[in-house]
């Protein structure tokens, strides 16, 4: 039973428009989440977090938003641009002791010049 | 690169055989963990370390098991490799036990059995 879910596994986006990635939870007891990017043949690295005490983070180009009422997260990357073409994960802390975190299943944005 | 290094980088192997897999950290990071990521599963938690030889199971523990009998290294055992578990493994440390800054992956190794 998955506690974080990304349910499009693709987004394909044009130089210089905005990217959305989408990610739902089903424990409102996550007190942060996190995004990370994966090029192939490389480990994935952190992107962005957001506390759950939060609506928004943002960094750069990089913006998560956070509907805890909703129980949904999602990344805005503007302007998109073909070096963000990677798979994105959300995770969240696997318990509230956060020994480990739980990855959703990715989606893979390709940005097209 | 956060001194995360993981051996073999690829590995062919056929089934029934043992395998190990090494992580090893110059980071001196208390907490390290073994994941592996599969199309369509993402990223899935094997096993994980809270320090020398404190170790705890994740989501997708059978089939493995784990030793780290000293801070750097973590390795993650297959005891009779069989094909489902054909996968990229990630390795991951942590100076904290997770927060909102994550943690630092290493580079993978790709395992095939055939």
């Amino acid at each position: 039973d998955q506690q974080v879910k990304q349910n499009s596994p693709s987004l394909s986006v044009q130089e210089g428009r905005i990217s959305i990635l989408n990610c739902d939870y089903t424990n409102s007891m996550f007190d942060y989440f996190l995004w990370y990017k994966k090029y192939p043949a490389e480990g994935p690295t952190f992107l962005i977090s957001i506390s759950s005490i939060k609506d928004k983070n943002e960094d750069g180009r990089f913006t998560v938003f956070l509907n805890k009422s909703a129980k949904h997260l999602s990344l805005h990357i503007v302007p998109s641009q073909p070096g963000d073409s990677a798979v994105y994960f959300c995770a969240a802390p696997v318990n509230q002791a956060g020994t480990a975190l739980i990855f959703g299943k990715g989606t893979t944005l390709s940005v097209s010049s | 690169d956060a001194g995360i290094t993981q051996s073999p980088r690829h590995k062919v192997t056929e089934t029934g055989t043992p395998v190990t897999l090494r992580c090893h950290q110059t980071e001196n990071h208390r907490y390290m963990y073994w994941y592996r990521q599969d199309p369509g599963h993402g990223l899935r938690l094997i096993h994980y370390s809270y320090g020398v030889k404190d170790t705890d199971k994740g989501e997708v523990s059978d089939g493995y098991s784990v030793s780290r009998s000293k801070t750097e290294d973590f390795l993650l055992t297959l005891e009779s490799a069989t094909s489902s578990q054909t996968s990229v493994y990630f390795c991951a440390i942590s100076e904290i036990q997770v927060s909102n800054y994550g943690y630092t992956f290493g580079s993978g190794t790709r395992l095939t059995v055939v």
